[in-house]
């Protein structure tokens, strides 16, 4: 099986901070990761992810980094807004996404102005 | 364009009931998938869906029920619901795979 964990239940930053928040997995099969996004009383947002060929990936403001080696990845948010303030999931698939999906804990990143 | 639409949105059983949370999507997706998400827990799988008449169950399906017969829906029955299965379930509707999933707003049950 699959176990996701991360590191920090809670970060703190200040607006206009990079914030990076971190997960871990279990399994060396798993082939794909994908980051979501939960805020308050919502359904998880899609936000980026990334296949095991790959070590980065950037989007708008955001990039995963992906280490196989110690089967961590993290997500860096750059210049952290309040808006940003949510619950942060990342996701952890073998099988390319097709069968099963585990999710983390999640990490509840608080921006303040 | 509504994408992933959950209903109801909240619901109160007695132990021992059944009832059916229900899950449209209106963007022609072949997956569909059902979570439930616990106090600070993530999200986890209970069924899945790769197609109308193509069912599979996920990490915790003992207690639910689920068909496809349309691409567009994909209900959950809860066939004697029970407080551990008191929870926020979410629907998703994704392309390709369980990876990029659109999902609903959720509907928070409770069961007493």
């Amino acid at each position: 099986g699959e176990s996701v964990g991360l590191h920090l239940p809670t970060l703190s930053v200040q607006e206009g901070d990079n914030s990076i928040i971190n997960c871990a997995y279990s399994n060396s099969a798993s082939d794909y990761f994908i980051w979501y996004k939960q805020e308050s009383g919502k359904g998880p947002q899609f936000i980026i992810d990334i296949r095991s060929n790959m070590d980065k990936r950037q989007g708008q403001r955001v990039t995963v980094l992906l280490n196989k080696t110690v089967k961590h990845l993290s997500l860096q948010i750059a210049a952290t807004q309040p808006g940003d303030s949510a619950v942060y999931f990342c996701a952890v698939t073998m099988n390319s996404g097709y069968s099963t999906l585990t999710f983390g804990k999640g990490t509840m990143l608080l921006v303040s102005p | 364009n509504a994408g992933v639409t959950q209903t109801p949105k909240f619901q109160v059983l007695k132990t021992g009931q059944s009832m059916t949370l229900q899950c449209a999507q209106d963007m022609n997706h072949e997956y569909m998938s059902w979570y439930r998400q616990d106090p600070g827990m993530g999200l986890r799988l209970i069924h899945y869906s790769v197609g109308a008449g193509i069912t599979d169950q996920g990490e915790v399906p003992n207690g639910y029920n689920v068909s496809r017969s349309t691409t567009e829906d994909f209900p959950l029955r809860l066939l004697s619901a029970a407080p551990s299965q008191t929870s926020v379930y979410f629907c998703a509707s994704s392309f390709a795979g369980l990876g990029q999933a659109f999902f609903g707003q959720g509907t928070r049950l409770t069961v007493v």
